[in-house]
């Protein structure tokens, strides 16, 4: 059984479109998280999402868009994808006085 | 704000080699540290972790220790094999709410046989 599940694991698609990344955890963590990381493995956190409260990196664009149905989803949602948007994004989650767990990531390419 | 300075790679090292990546934090507070391992085409795993000053964080091999009088938290290992070859992440986690995970660049090593 999959802890942190991402979907899809490869996405391809050209600029100006619109497309979604989804993130189920069953863990029963409280917190879930998105990070990018670039071509050279720098990672970088976007968001963090509990249900009380969602943190945003100031230097994420607003193209980017979480969005959370319930406690164990946190989606992605990107507008108007760019070149540069191509990294490989990663789900995460945890509970409070525990680790984090990451999804297997997402790799996406825009061409 | 909170930031992790980790040694540049890529290493890379014979089998049965000694290794040492150095990883440096800075941050307000007491964050916990971390390492994680990223094997070619996965996902990131958490390697090993220490919470407080003086702990000492060991799985697989691999140990590292918290230096709050050096703000360091060095990953070695005494004797690395092949299969240890992966991107290995520093990272502390900060003591907001959100406690959010902040990596440091990211080390490639390669053992070669």
């Amino acid at each position: 059984d999959t802890a942190v599940s991402q979907t899809p694991k490869y996405l391809v698609t050209q600029m100006g479109n619109d497309k979604s990344i989804k993130c189920e955890q069953n863990l029963g963590h409280d917190t879930m998280y998105w990070y990018k990381q670039d071509s050279k493995k720098f990672l970088k956190i976007m968001f963090s999402y509990n249900n009380k409260e969602l943190i945003i990196n100031e230097t994420v664009p607003n193209r980017f868009s979480p969005k959370s149905p319930d406690k164990a989803h946190l989606n992605l949602h990107i507008n108007s994808l760019e070149l540069g948007d191509s990294a490989v994004y990663f789900c995460a989650s945890r509970h409070k006085g525990h680790g984090y767990t990451f999804g297997s990531g997402t790799r996406l390419t825009v061409v | 704000g909170d930031s992790v300075t980790q040694m540049e790679g890529p290493v890379t090292l014979s089998e049965e080699a000694f290794l040492t990546i150095n990883c440096t934090y800075t941050a307000t507070g007491y964050p916990s540290l971390f390492w994680y391992v990223q094997y070619p085409g996965e996902g990131l795993q958490l390697l090993l972790k220490a919470t407080k000053a003086d702990d000492k964080g060991s799985n697989k091999g691999f140990e590292a220790t918290y230096r709050k009088e050096t703000t360091s938290f060095h990953l070695e290992k005494g004797s690395v094999q092949v299969s240890d070859s992966a991107v290995y992440f520093c990272a502390l986690s900060d003591q907001t709410g959100a406690n959010n995970l902040f990596f440091g660049t990211g080390t490639r090593l390669t053992v070669i046989p």
